[in-house]
């Protein structure tokens, strides 16, 4: 089951940030936030994660709050090329030495030009 | 291109025959994962392979199988299927088994079941 919460649709213009958020209360200590998107026709593809601080790449920022129980993908500048399916997932430990990605239903990013 | 490779990608066939999905991973990577992605279920993890060892398994059925061979390329089995099978099919693959390995998704095999 998705231990995650996010809206199931938001609209962003083209060029502006968006701020994409995400309710994962029931996060435990070992538990990585990880976020990634799927392309319209395309697999999933990985966006960024993070475990307690805020980070940052190419793609994306990313900004858990202190108790951890949430977090907020942040698209600097959103393109025509953002629109798609996010998806706030929790990276939990399956046993086995192994963790495990379970998807929710995501949020999908529409970009108005 | 995310380096994963599936195939087929698209395969149609009856209810009661069984199928076979193949993924190649990335080069390096030693870890492989299957997904289902229906329109009512969403993306759902089947079962994970760690250097040819089952490592997790998911919402898989009794009726699909999978096996990770020394080459390291995978396999999912589907067999007796049913209409509600009809799906796309992930393959996606990571370095190892930590919680920072990205994963990496293949294309998609689309079965389609009559």
């Amino acid at each position: 089951d998705a231990k995650t919460t996010q809206p199931n649709s938001m609209e962003s213009n083209e060029e502006e940030p968006v701020h994409l958020p995400c309710n994962h209360s029931t996060i435990s200590g070992t538990d990585y936030i990880h976020w990634y998107r799927q392309l319209p026709s395309q697999g999933p593809e990985y966006v960024i994660h993070g475990l307690t601080s805020n980070v940052n790449n190419r793609m994306a920022s990313l900004a858990i709050a202190e108790d951890r129980k949430s977090s907020t993908l942040i698209l600097h500048r959103a393109t025509l090329r953002d629109a798609a399916v996010y998806y706030c997932i929790l990276m939990s430990y399956s046993g086995a030495g192994s963790y495990q990605l379970t998807f929710g239903k995501g949020t999908k990013l529409s970009v108005i030009p | 291109d995310s380096g994963v490779t599936q195939t087929p990608k698209h395969l149609i066939t009856a209810t009661g025959q069984r199928v076979t999905l193949r993924c190649s991973p990335r080069s390096g990577d030693l870890s492989v994962y299957w997904y289902q992605q229906s329109l009512d279920q969403g993306l759902q993890f089947l079962i994970q392979y760690y250097n040819g060892e089952e490592r997790a398994k998911g919402n898989i059925l009794e009726r699909f199988s999978a096996q990770q061979f020394p080459d390291l390329h995978s396999e999912l089995n589907l067999s007796s299927l049913e209409l509600g099978d009809s799906a796309l099919y992930f393959c996606a693959s990571s370095v190892g088994i930590s919680g920072t390995d990205t994963q990496y998704f293949g294309p998609g095999t689309r079965l389609t079941v009559l």
